[in-house]
């Protein structure tokens, strides 16, 4: 069964250093997505990306954000300077469509610890 | 703005019992729904798609009330395998990303 990868499963950085998080999506999927939980809290949609431009993006997805798809698998999440606040599991999920209709699958997730 | 909300428990249950979860959305303009499960530290994994006719999988049975603007799950015979949190999904305004409830636990035990 096809399914949503993502490394590292771990990352570990100091505050205000760059990081980039990997997701693979689903090969036929056309709708690409990231969401955050921190910690004891609820799984937050950040950004979504469609024909190479984000579609939406919440609140939380400030200019410290942004995504890319360098290619035609991955599709990344970098935080250009990492905040305290910032650690979470990042969650990619795709889906073949963006209508109500259409179930979003997850990847496992980064874990991402900022000292 | 949308805003799903859900009892979060912990329900905690004998192996075999049935347990039911309730869930309430904010916005009337939704057409769909969906429960993840999501395990310990783990991504959510779909369970199951809410529409408006309902759904039922095997021992899960989910139910979309518009009147009164709730979605249900219910768990048939359960298991220890079920435990687990159960997060109510549905879509923003303009339908284009997941709304997450909090999630309900729940623990199964023999």
């Amino acid at each position: 069964e096809p399914e949503v990868t993502q490394t590292p499963s771990h990352q570990v950085t100091q505050m205000g250093q760059e990081v980039i998080l990997r997701c693979v999506p689903i090969s036929n999927h056309l709708y690409f997505y990231w969401y955050r939980q921190i910690l004891g809290q609820k799984v937050e949609f950040l950004v979504s990306f469609y024909n190479n431009e984000i579609s939406e993006k919440s609140e939380i997805f400030d200019d410290q954000f942004s995504v890319e798809r360098p290619d035609g698998s991955n599709f990344t999440l970098k935080i250009r300077s990492t905040k305290l606040e910032d650690s979470a599991m990042y969650f990619c999920a795709s889906s073949e469509a963006r209508d109500r209709g259409f179930e979003q699958y997850f990847g496992p997730g980064t874990r991402l610890t900022v000292t | 703005r949308k805003e799903v909300e859900q009892d979060p428990g912990p329900f905690n249950v004998p192996e075999g019992a049935t347990v039911a979860f309730n869930c309430t959305y904010s916005n009337s303009a939704s057409q769909s729904f969906f429960w993840y499960r999501q395990d310990c530290r783990k991504e959510p994994k779909l369970l199951m798609s809410v529409y408006s006719s309902g759904n039922e999988d095997g021992r899960f049975t989910a139910q979309l009330n518009r009147a009164s603007q709730y979605i249900s799950l219910l768990i048939r015979d359960s298991k220890l395998s079920d435990s687990a949190t159960y997060l109510c999904v549905g879509f923003n305004q303009a339908g284009t990303a997941l709304i997450f409830g909090k999630g309900t636990t729940l623990s199964v035990s023999s």
